[in-house]
C-alpha cells in the first residue's frame, strides 16, 4: 500500500530536550515536506526537499532542522524544543514537480507533539 | 507574501443539502489548487484539483470551480450525508519549472452535516 508513515504518533516532550520525527514514504517520491497545523492557521510549510541531499526552507523553519540522505527518508529534528513549537505535525510527499505533471502531495497520518 | 483565505470557518448543514466553500488568493503566478479533507486524526487526503487552465471540474458529488481574474476557487458538495463531515482545506501552488511544491494553505472549514 502506497503511504507516507510518521513516528511517533504522539509525542510529550520537555523544553530543550531533542528529538526526532520520523517519516518515510514508500512511492519513490522525489519531493518531500513537512508542515505544522495550528489552529486558526491552516497548514504551514517548515522545510522541503526537491530529492536527496536538497533540502529547503519553508515558512516557519525556525527551530528545527532535517535532513535527506535517502530517498524514502525525511527526518524533522528540533534540536532544542521550545512550548511554541507544540503543534501538529505532518509530513508529506509527491512525485518531481514538472510542468503539467503529478504533483500532488500525499500525506502522513500527523504526529501530535507537546513541549512541556 | 502569498495567501490564501478560506470562509467560512465553520458551516452546518442538513443531509441532502448542498455545501459551499470560498477561498482566494493573492499571487497570479498560482495555478494549482487542491482541496484536501482531514477526519480527525487523520492527515489531509486530496478530493479534487483544479489547473489554471480549467474553469471546473467534477468528481461525483463534489465540483470546483475556479475565477482566475478574480482569483477566487470554490468547492461544491452536494447531496452531503454525515460522512462528508470534516475539516476542508483549500490550497495553492506554483506548478511548472521552478516549482518548489509549496503549497499556500487556508485557515480550514469545519463542515458539520446534520442527520
Amino acid at each position: 500500500e502506497a503511504q507516507v508513515t510518521q513516528n511517533p504518533r504522539y509525542l510529550i516532550t520537555v523544553t530543550g530536550k531533542k528529538l526526532t520525527v520520523t517519516c518515510s514514504q514508500n512511492m519513490n517520491h522525489e519531493y518531500m515536506s513537512w508542515y505544522r497545523q495550528d489552529p486558526g492557521l491552516g497548514l504551514r510549510q517548515i522545510y522541503y526537499s526537491m530529492n536527496v541531499e536538497v533540502t529547503d526552507k519553508g515558512d516557519v523553519p525556525e527551530g528545527y532542522k532535517v535532513s535527506r540522505k535517502e530517498k524514502r527518508n525525511f527526518p524533522l529534528i528540533l534540536e532544542s524544543p521550545s512550548p511554541n513549537q507544540t503543534s501538529l505535525y505532518f509530513c508529506a510527499s509527491s512525485s518531481l514537480i514538472l510542468a503539467g505533471g503529478e504533483d500532488t502531495q500525499y500525506f502522513g497520518p500527523g504526529t501530535r507533539l507537546t513541549v512541556l | 507574501g502569498e495567501n490564501v483565505e478560506q470562509h467560512p470557518s465553520t458551516l452546518s448543514v442538513q443531509e441532502g443539502d448542498s455545501a459551499v466553500i470560498k477561498c482566494t488568493y493573492s499571487d497570479s503566478a498560482s495555478n494549482y489548487f487542491p482541496w484536501y479533507k482531514q477526519e480527525l486524526g487523520k492527515g489531509p487526503q486530496l478530493i479534487i484539483d483544479i489547473r489554471s487552465n480549467v474553469g471546473e471540474k467534477k468528481d461525483q458529488r463534489i465540483a470546483v470551480t475556479l475565477n482566475k481574474t478574480a482569483k477566487h476557487f470554490s468547492l461544491h458538495i452536494t447531496e452531503t450525508q454525515p460522512e462528508d463531515s470534516a475539516v476542508y482545506f483549500c490550497a495553492a501552488s506554483k506548478g511548472g519549472s521552478g516549482n518548489t511544491g509549496k503549497l499556500i494553505f487556508g485557515q480550514g472549514t469545519t463542515l458539520q452535516v446534520k442527520p
